[in-house]
């Protein structure tokens, strides 16, 4: 069965610290994504990761993969409250094209 | 347009009822996916449409569910004889082939 587990899923945090959400993968896949959802909106990719110690940075966040361990990252650095919101990881199969999801991390950024 | 756009954006409907949601995907785009989201919870894929390939039908959860799509524009999800438990966000996406998926804002749908 494809499944996807992300922890936590619910982090509530203070402005300026740091911290990683995790997500553990079932079966061997060739691309790993992470979304973020903010209330009431739709998905927007953030980043995708093709390979083993695949490392990618946007600003606060930072994503990276581990596919040997069927594990990938999103590390938070120095929160700001405009992170607030749910973050997706989803992957597919090697040469598959439909995403799995994991359940998502609603974090909440606290002044 | 630029992005994905889905309608309509909120639908509330009778149990019993069949109901119509609409995609039009990223112009170009050649694959087009169906995803359902309950409430507080991910993403389930539905369906799948590559090119002329056929339908990757695997994620309907029942017959009651079925989708098409001219070519590679519009697609249409419908469902039939909806039940209280299809209460979701439908959230269609596209992408080009085996790349990053945009979804388009999704359509807010409850069966009463």
């Amino acid at each position: 069965e494809l499944k996807v587990e992300q922890n936590p899923l619910f982090l509530s945090m203070q402005e300026g610290k740091n911290y990683t959400i995790y997500c553990n993968y079932s079966t061997t896949s060739d691309r790993l994504y992470w979304y973020r959802q903010d209330p009431g909106k739709s998905l927007e990719s953030l980043f995708v990761l093709l390979s083993n110690g695949a490392v990618k940075q946007e600003g606060r966040l930072m994503a990276s993969l581990d596919t040997k361990a069927r594990l990938s990252t999103l590390h938070i650095t120095a929160a700001v409250h405009d992170l607030s919101a749910t973050y997706f990881c989803a992957f597919t199969e090697t040469s598959g094209s439909r995403l799995t999801f994991g359940e998502g991390t609603q974090l909440t950024v606290n002044p | 347009g630029a992005g994905v756009s889905q309608s309509p954006s909120n639908k509330v409907t009778e149990k019993g009822k069949d109901v119509e949601l609409r995609c039009d995907p990223i112009s170009g785009h050649t694959a087009l996916y169906w995803y359902r989201q309950r409430l507080g919870q991910g993403l389930e894929f539905l369906i799948y449409f590559q090119g002329n390939s056929a339908p990757d039908k695997s994620g309907l959860p029942s017959d009651r569910f079925s989708a098409e799509r001219t070519g590679e524009s519009v697609s249409t999800l419908t469902i039939q004889r909806t039940q209280q438990e299809d209460s979701a966000v439908y959230l269609c996406a596209s992408s080009l082939m085996f790349r990053t998926q945009y979804f388009g804002p999704g359509t807010r749908l409850l069966v009463l």
